[in-house]
């Protein structure tokens, strides 16, 4: 169980361009999830945590007015990177936990490689 | 500091030798603490929890020092597969907090 789907698997779009990854819970209910960035030969860096039927929770130095988080239902949720720029090239990570990240760990989606051109 | 620090690496072992990562963590409040595993371009994946009584899972052994903030994983008679970077992660504040991860390269 515990398995998170993310779409699409990679990306490549043009500077200037909106991009929208999506990430859902397929067999459980997630009121909470995280999005990670990740570039090359470095960590993965939590960017904000999603609440679902509220505001995104983000990062310091993570701009909400580019990154638009939507968890609209238990199951989905959505990072759209807006007016992309080459910069913002990276691999897109998000994750969820069915047991709110105790001994279970968490679960993370297959990722999601972004190229802006 | 970094909240979660580890050598990068990387780690050159011989199939069948046995190799230890070590973690540090700064923040004394974090709850609860896993290594993960990474593939080259593709999502971590939980390798174990990790309990102050230690945790063992087969050629796997982590273990948990919270008075030195101190974590680590065993990895005995490693197999090619285990080729990976191994990340320590540390949940505080109900979020992940990850180290930039150990590369590992058995060869033959």
């Amino acid at each position: 169980g515990a398995v998170v789907s993310q779409h699409p698997s990679w990306v490549i779009c043009k500077s200037g361009t909106s991009v929208k990854i999506e990430c859902r819970s397929l067999d459980f209910q997630a009121t909470t999830m995280f999005w990670y960035r990740q570039f090359p030969k470095q960590s993965l860096m939590l960017m904000a945590t999603s609440n679902e039927g509220s505001k995104a929770t983000y990062e310091q130095g993570v701009e909400k007015d580019k990154f638009l988080i939507n968890h609209a239902s238990l199951t989905l949720s959505t990072l759209t990177v807006t007016s992309a720029h080459p910069e913002d090239s990276s691999f897109y990570i998000c994750s969820a936990s069915l047991t709110g990240g105790g001994r279970g760990g968490y679960t993370f989606g297959s990722g999601t490689r972004l190229t802006v051109v | 500091r970094k909240e979660v620090e580890q050598d990068p690496g990387p780690f050159n072992v011989p199939e069948g030798a046995t190799v230890a990562f070590n973690c540090t963590y700064s923040n004394s409040a974090s709850q609860s603490f896993f290594w993960y595993r990474q593939d080259c371009r593709k999502e971590p994946k939980l390798l174990m929890s990790v309990y102050s009584s230690g945790n063992e899972d087969g050629r796997f052994t982590a273990q948990l020092n919270r008075a030195s903030q101190y974590i680590s994983l065993l990895i005995r008679d490693s197999k090619l597969s285990d080729s990976a970077t191994y990340l320590c992660v540390v949940n505080g504040y109900n979020k992940l907090i990850f180290g930039a991860g150990t590369r590992l390269a058995v060869h033959p």
